[in-house]
């Protein structure tokens, strides 16, 4: 009874390469986000659908695109992977309306490029 | 300026002592949540409280509690009874409803000695 689910867990792979990381909620929310956590621990949230709608995109290089094919799921496509892509990405989910809208996380993705 | 401030990197605490983990932040949205996370060495981020702007008492979740001061703009995160398996990473958040902007701070990495 997973609430947020990322595929896969690791990801290692080599510059130039084109990868995809695949999140999936069975929380019924709403919105979901996508977050880079660096090697420092920093968390900056990089983009969050609402209603497969796009509502925040951070200052991200275009070669990173999120695609939301319907509420429950947020994929995060990542082109021409760069050394410093390398980080772990997390996925979460909230109900935006709901006045306390904690957002629930993923297990992560650690993105190693070599 | 920075969003969210957690001016201490490290704190060590003795078991079943109290400890509280320092947030200050910087907004001018008048709606606004407040969220500390727990980060643990597995590295799966927990939702741990939440503090609404207009919320009149400060929350509590069972040995976590948020000490709420307005006027100063912290949320001090409160933990009772230190436990072993308190000892993680704990992240204060933001959220500003109308700008819709999300916010982590640095963390503060918390050792709680036996």
């Amino acid at each position: 009874d997973t609430a947020v689910s990322q595929t896969p867990k690791y990801l290692v792979t080599q510059m130039g390469n084109d990868k995809s990381i695949k999140c999936e909620q069975n929380l019924g929310h709403d919105t979901m986000y996508w977050y880079k956590q660096d090697s420092k621990k920093f968390l900056k949230i990089m983009f969050s659908y609402n209603n497969k709608e796009l509502i925040i995109n951070e200052t991200v290089p275009n070669r990173f695109s999120p695609k939301s094919p319907d509420k429950a799921h947020l994929n995060l496509h990542i082109n021409s992977l760069e050394l410093g892509d390398s980080a772990v990405y997390f996925c979460a989910s909230s109900q935006r309306d709901r006045g306390r809208d904690e957002q629930y996380f993923g297990p992560g993705t650690r993105l190693t490029v070599t | 300026a920075q969003k969210i401030t957690q001016t201490q990197p490290g704190m060590f605490v003795q078991e079943k002592e109290a400890v509280t983990l320092d947030c200050t932040y910087d907004t001018s949205d008048p709606s606004y949540g407040l969220f500390w996370y727990k980060q643990p060495s597995s590295g799966e981020m927990i939702f741990l409280i939440y503090q609404g702007s207009y919320d009149q008492q400060n929350a509590t979740e069972g040995r976590y509690s948020l000490n709420f001061q307005k006027a100063r703009k912290s949320a001090n995160l409160v933990i009772s009874a230190s436990q072993l398996g308190d000892s993680a990473m704990y992240f204060c958040a933001m959220r500003e409803r109308n700008f819709n902007k999300f916010y982590f701070g640095s963390g503060t990495k918390l050792n709680v000695k036996p």
